[in-house]
């Protein structure tokens, strides 16, 4: 299907142990982002992507890797999961430069619980 | 960088009765101007959108403001609904790329509509 796509939509893993949120989208969109949300702080921007093998940190960039090799695929690793890492994780892209929609589409989410 | 503070973080409404939220927003540069909603357990999504050469746009019983001066916008829902019941984020961004394409969002309001 045609759109935005996270996996897992849950995961449950240990303190110290790396894992891979994958996000996925079909429009060719320039721009990729990855936000977390927790009560209290809405959405804050992890680390964002403006096209392949671009990206840059964004407010609480500490504890995750990105990479974009492919425009499609926008990829966050948490080398070293922390329960502070704990929160629901949602992707986002949106197309930039002279293109009419700017509208910001989310993924459904992925929801870790490190333990 | 950006920082956009939303106010009140929790609202509280009699069906029929009028819900507005108000954002401010630090950078010059932004234009661009989305609101969210997102629903229990659901991904954000738009539902109106300013740019910084209009000061004022509606869709139905919703409404944006702008004031550019001021830097603060606001969202106006009329008629309000149990199903507007939601958690609503307000964001800034520019059109353009670089950092300024990304999407910074307040910290949200949730509005519960009373039947």
């Amino acid at each position: 299907d045609a759109g935005i796509t996270q996996s897992p939509r849950y995961k449950i893993t240990e303190t110290g142990r790396q894992v891979t949120l994958m996000c996925h989208q079909t429009w060719s969109h320039s721009y990729m982002f990855w936000y977390r949300q927790d009560l209290g702080h809405g959405l804050r921007l992890i680390y964002y992507s403006a096209a392949a093998d671009i990206t840059d940190k964004g407010e609480v960039p500490d504890g995750y890797v990105v990479s974009r090799s492919k425009t499609e695929n926008f990829p966050l690793t948490l080398e070293s999961a922390t329960r502070s890492q704990t929160s629901v994780y949602f992707c986002a892209s949106r197309r930039i430069k002279g293109q009419p929609n700017t509208e910001a589409f989310f993924g459904q989410g992925t929801r870790l619980t490190v333990v | 960088g950006e920082n956009v503070e939303q106010h009140p973080s929790t609202l509280s409404v009699q069906e029929g009765d009028s819900a507005v939220i108000k954002c401010t927003y630090s950078d010059s540069a932004s234009n661009y101007f989305p609101w969210y909603k997102q629903e229990l357990g659901k991904r954000p999504q738009l539902i109106i959108d300013i740019r910084s050469n209009v000061g004022e746009k509606k869709d139905q019983r919703i409404a944006v403001t702008l004031n550019k001066t001021a830097k603060h916008f606001s969202l106006h829902i009329t008629e309000t609904q149990p199903e507007d019941s939601a958690v609503y984020f307000c964001a800034a961004s520019s059109l353009y790329g670089g950092s300024q394409g990304n999407l910074i969002f307040g910290k949200g309001t949730k509005l519960s509509v009373k039947p």
